[in-house]
Formats: structure tokens, sequence, C-alpha cells
């Protein structure tokens, strides 16, 4: 079957580093995707990695382990604004686009 | 800044119905998408739209379920004949070129089924 993991909830403090995880296993994969999703708003895009390593944009950065079925979503200097949801999804179609999507880690951003 | 569209915002329907859900995607955007997130729960993938076609669906995506894009600008999700379980927030997305990866995602359809 597929299935991903994540942390429920994380709290950190307003200016602090934050790594949430997310690890997998699906039949296939096409890339990894990190959304953020505030409550009851739609996701919106933050990262994409298909290969391994570091993507960073801005005070967001995505790691990727293809070979662990791992990846992380750092956010650094953080904001109030950041709490939300944070969700993990993998495309586990080789060739098309089939979304499997992680059960989201509810981050708080305390002052 | 060009957005995705979704209406209605809300839509209460009894079991048994059928509905629509209608979505206007970015102009230039190629590739469509729709997904579901039961209150509390995950989001799900249930079908990708190319080329006036499908392209992937996900299990949860039945014969109860159709796509269509009926002109230029909407594309449509069609569930049959309604079930409690149906009872979801209803997201339509969409996106450019195959080389591009960002999805942008409409503010949701909420449909609860009595």
């Amino acid at each position: 079957g597929q299935n991903i993991d994540q942390p429920t909830e994380m709290t950190a403090t307003e200016g602090a580093i934050v790594q949430i995880n997310c690890t997998y296993q699906t039949s296939g994969f096409n890339g990894l995707f990190w959304y953020q999703q505030h409550a009851g708003e739609a996701p919106t895009f933050l990262s994409y990695n298909v290969l391994d390593g570091l993507e960073e944009k801005g005070r967001f950065s995505s790691f990727l382990s293809r070979s662990k079925g791992y990846s992380y979503l750092l956010l650094k200097e953080l904001q109030m604004k950041d709490s939300a949801s944070y969700l993990c999804a993998v495309n586990k179609d080789n060739y098309g686009q089939n979304f499997v999507f992680g059960p989201g880690t509810r981050l708080s951003v305390l002052p | 800044e060009p957005e995705v569209t979704q209406t209605p915002s809300h839509q209460v329907t009894q079991m048994g119905q059928e509905v629509i859900l209608r979505c206007v995607p970015i102009s230039n955007h190629l590739y469509f998408y729709w997904y579901r997130q039961i209150l509390g729960q995950k989001v799900e993938f249930l079908v990708s739209f190319y080329n006036n076609e499908i392209s992937e669906k996900s299990e949860i995506f039945d014969d109860q379920f159709s796509v269509e894009r009926p002109d230029g600008s909407n594309f449509t999700l069609k569930i049959r004949s309604t079930k409690l379980e149906d009872s979801a927030m209803y997201f339509c997305a969409s996106k450019t070129a195959s080389g591009s990866y960002e999805q942008y995602f409409g503010p949701g359809t909420r449909l609860t089924v009595t």
C-alpha cells in the first residue's frame, strides 16, 4: 500500500527554526511536494524535490533522500503566520500524476 | 494575479442527488486536478485531466464520479448519486506545461450530503 508518515503536531517559538519530517513508502516515485494549509483554506505549494539533496527557497528549505524514503521541510526565522498544517505529498506514478498525501503536521508558532 | 476559482463555495444536497462542482482553472494552464478533503482528514487525490481526457485517477474515483471540460474555461466534477460519505471539501487545482510542478489550488467547495 501507499504510506506517508508525518508527526501530527509540533510547536516552536517565533524566530526559531523547525524541521518537519516525512517518511514515505509508495509503489512509485516521481517527486515529493510540500504544501502549507491554513485552517479552512486550500493548500499552497511550498517546494518540490525529485532528486536527492536540499532545495532552498527563502525561509523554507526541503530535503530529499530517495534511498531512505525520507524528506524534511525546514522553516527558518519562524513567524506567527507560519502557524498552519504542512502537508507532504508524493507523486507515486513514475510516468504520470497520481498523488498521495500525508496526514499533515500542524505547526503552532508561539510568541 | 491569476487564480483558480470554484463555485459554489458551499453546496448542500440530499443523499442520492446529483451534484456538479465547478472550477475555472488559470487560463493558460493545461493540467487539471480534483482533490477532496474530509473534515479533519488528509487531502486525497481524485483525478488528473489533460488534453480533454483523464490521465490518472485514484481508487476513490469510481463510476459515481465524472469530470468534464465543457468549454474552454470550466472544469467540472459530477457526483451522480451522492452518499453521506461524499461530504468533504473538494479542491480543484491546475498547472501549466508538463515541465512545471507547481499546482495552484482553488478555494474549494464544501459539499454537505444530508
